[in-house]
């Protein structure tokens, strides 16, 4: 069965560094979207993604954060210039697009942690 | 805007005995409706959904959940549990109009189903 995948699983970096979360949607899906889940709370939505361009976003998701598909299978989120608050579980996913409500299928997270 | 409350943070229950998670959930319109489940360092695994008809939604490993619009919940089902069926466990909504597609969770609840 197909799924997402993501890289790396844990990913460690010093404040102020910038840092790239990789992730590899379904290959027939249209839709990507990044969440993220700070220890013990709500898992959160950050951004979708359709088209090449952004197509929600929500307030968390501010100028350190971007989004690309740099080619025709990865996904990536883009943290600037990190800061402590940063630090939390990021999971990506995709949906179809075709079957309403599509459902997001979520990969196995990377596990941030900003010192 | 959309809310999800899962009221519980903390289910317990003998193994062969019937199991409720239970979920409310606030939106202008319609709702789709999700659950998910997240073991230990996993991501999120896709259970069921509501879309529209009939109330009562069957999923994956025996799961279903009952919408109930005037209630407005989607409580989460399963006839007898299993140890296996120990994991962390999210509600999610969708509104059905617009194009919008982010889910919004609820805080989670942990399932603990004992030998």
């Amino acid at each position: 069965e197909p799924e997402v995948t993501q890289t790396p699983s844990h990913q460690v970096t010093q404040m102020g560094q910038e840092v790239i979360l990789r992730c590899v949607p379904i290959s027939n899906h249209l839709y990507f979207y990044w969440y993220r889940q700070i220890l013990g709370q709500k898992v959160e939505f950050l951004v979708s993604f359709y088209n090449n361009e952004i197509s929600e976003k929500s307030e968390i998701f501010d100028d350190q954060f971007s989004v690309e598909r740099p080619d025709g299978s990865n996904f990536t989120l883009k943290i600037r210039s990190t800061k402590l608050e940063d630090s939390a579980m990021y999971f990506c996913a995709s949906s179809d697009g075709f079957t309403g409500p599509d459902t997001q299928y979520f990969g196995p997270g990377t596990r941030l942690t900003v010192l | 805007a959309q809310s999800v409350a899962q009221p519980e943070d903390q289910v317990n229950v003998a193994e062969g005995n019937p199991l409720t998670v239970k979920c409310t959930y606030s939106v202008s319109g319609n709702p789709y409706l999700f659950w998910y489940v997240q073991y230990p360092n996993r991501g999120l695994q896709f259970l069921l959904k509501y879309i529209t008809g009939d109330n009562l939604v069957k999923g994956s490993y025996g799961f279903e959940a009952e919408f109930n619009k005037s209630q407005t919940s989607f409580h989460l089902k399963k006839p007898s549990a299993l140890v296996s069926d120990s994991a962390l466990y999210f509600c999610a909504v969708r509104e059905m109009s617009g194009s919008a597609r982010q889910l919004t969770f609820g805080s989670g609840t942990q399932l603990t189903v004992l030998p």
